[in-house]
Formats: structure tokens, C-alpha cells, sequence
């Protein structure tokens, strides 16, 4: 079954493009790799998805390799209010039994 | 406000009780998603039911249970709790149940056992 690596905590200032790396070594032919965003006594909030080469939204930019063992989540311009946990996760069939690792907990510093 | 609603928001019982989880999904989403999420094992995925049939089904334990009715809500039951049951329990919901559906959160259950 795949597994997630993220690092634990990340600490960035205002203004600055943060990545967060997350490894993801067994991933499914078929899965698909989405991020979250949490904030505490809230539920995940859905960030981004995609499947290989790079994928941009209003909020974030998503770069898959192509050999799909790992995911860069990009954040330009962070703010205060991008505090939050960060997760990655395979989704898809071979993704059902796993469960999401701790995240990574990324500070924004004024 | 992602428009999925989740009651109770708070839920305190014993050992060995039996409590359900509510769950309602955005307006027009067909499918339902429960997920656990505890200190020590992070978010993990339970089981899914997509227009009331059982989709997909995650680390479910045996003790849990979940359906989903022609209204679309949905509700988990778990019985002969035990301390480490006490957790964050989410629903989300997504329009169809695809791979690349977004799928949209409530604000949880915190179910504690004590």
C-alpha cells in the first residue's frame, strides 16, 4: 500500500513562494495526487489536484514528475492566513487503505 | 463554509456504547465520504457511498457502519465503542464520487470515549 512522506513543520515569511515536497514512492497506476489545506478544529479544505507533469490554480501550482514518486505543492506569495496543515494524498482505488500522514505544518512568519 | 453539515459537533460516551454520526451533503453531490482523523494516525478514509450504494470502503473497522439514504444524507454508526475510537469524524461529499471529484468537507464530529 502506498505511504506518505512530508516534512513535519515548514516556517516561511510573508511574501515568500513556499514548496512542500511530499514522497509518495508506491502510487497507483490510476491514483490521482490531491493537497489539502487544514486549519485546526476544521475539516480539509481541498487545494489542488492532479495526475503528472504540472497543474495551476488561483491559489497554488502542483508539479508531478514523471515518475510520479513524488509532488511539489507551490504556494506563491504566502500570507499570515496561509498558517495552516498541508496534506498530500494518492486518491484512487490503490488508495483507499492508506491513511494520510500527519501533514505538514507550515508557519507564515510577518 | 463548504455546505456539508455534520451533527452532532460534539459527542462524549462510555466503552462499549453505540453512537451515530449525521452527515449532510452539499446540495446536488451524489456521493458520500466518512473519514477518521485521530492524533496517532493522522486522516485516514473509512468508506464511501455514492446515490446510496456502497462505493468504495477504506480501513472500515467492523465495528463501524455506514449508509446512505434516498435523501442522500448519510449516517456512521460505531458500536462496542473503545477509548481509541475517540476521534475527529469528517464527511465529505463530491457531485458524482469520480477519482477527480473535489471533495468537500464538513466540520466534523469530535467523538470522545471515555
Amino acid at each position: 500500500l502506498a505511504k506518505t512522506t512530508q516534512p513535519i513543520s515548514m516556517d516561511s515569511y510573508e511574501g515568500q513562494e513556499v514548496n512542500i515536497t511530499c514522497s509518495h514512492n508506491n502510487i497507483a497506476t490510476n491514483d490521482y495526487i490531491t493537497w489539502y489545506q487544514q486549519f485546526p478544529s476544521q475539516g480539509p479544505r481541498f487545494i489542488i489536484q492532479g495526475y503528472k507533469t504540472k497543474v495551476t490554480n488561483e491559489v497554488a501550482s502542483l508539479f508531478i514528475p514523471a515518475d510520479r514518486k513524488s509532488s511539489t505543492l507551490s504556494l506563491p506569495r504566502v500570507s499570515l492566513s496561509d498558517t495552516a496543515v498541508y496534506y498530500c494524498r494518492p486518491w484512487g482505488a490503490g488508495s483507499y487503505q492508506l491513511t494520510f500522514g500527519k501533514g505538514t505544518k507550515l508557519s507564515v512568519i510577518p | 463554509d463548504s455546505g456539508v453539515t455534520q451533527t452532532p459537533k460534539h459527542l462524549i460516551t462510555a466503552t462499549g456504547q453505540r453512537v451515530t454520526l449525521r452527515c449532510s451533503p452539499r446540495s446536488g453531490d451524489l456521493s458520500v465520504y466518512w473519514y477518521q482523523q485521530s492524533l496517532d494516525q493522522g486522516l485516514q478514509f473509512l468508506i464511501q457511498y455514492y446515490n446510496g450504494e456502497e462505493r468504495a470502503k477504506g480501513n472500515i473497522l467492523e465495528r463501524f457502519s455506514a449508509q446512505q439514504f434516498p435523501d442522500l444524507h448519510s449516517e456512521l454508526n460505531l458500536s462496542s465503542l473503545e477509548l481509541g475510537d475517540s476521534a475527529l469524524y469528517f464527511c465529505a461529499s463530491s457531485v458524482a464520487g469520480a477519482t477527480t471529484d473535489t471533495q468537500y468537507f464538513g466540520p466534523g464530529t469530535r467523538l470522545t470515549v471515555l
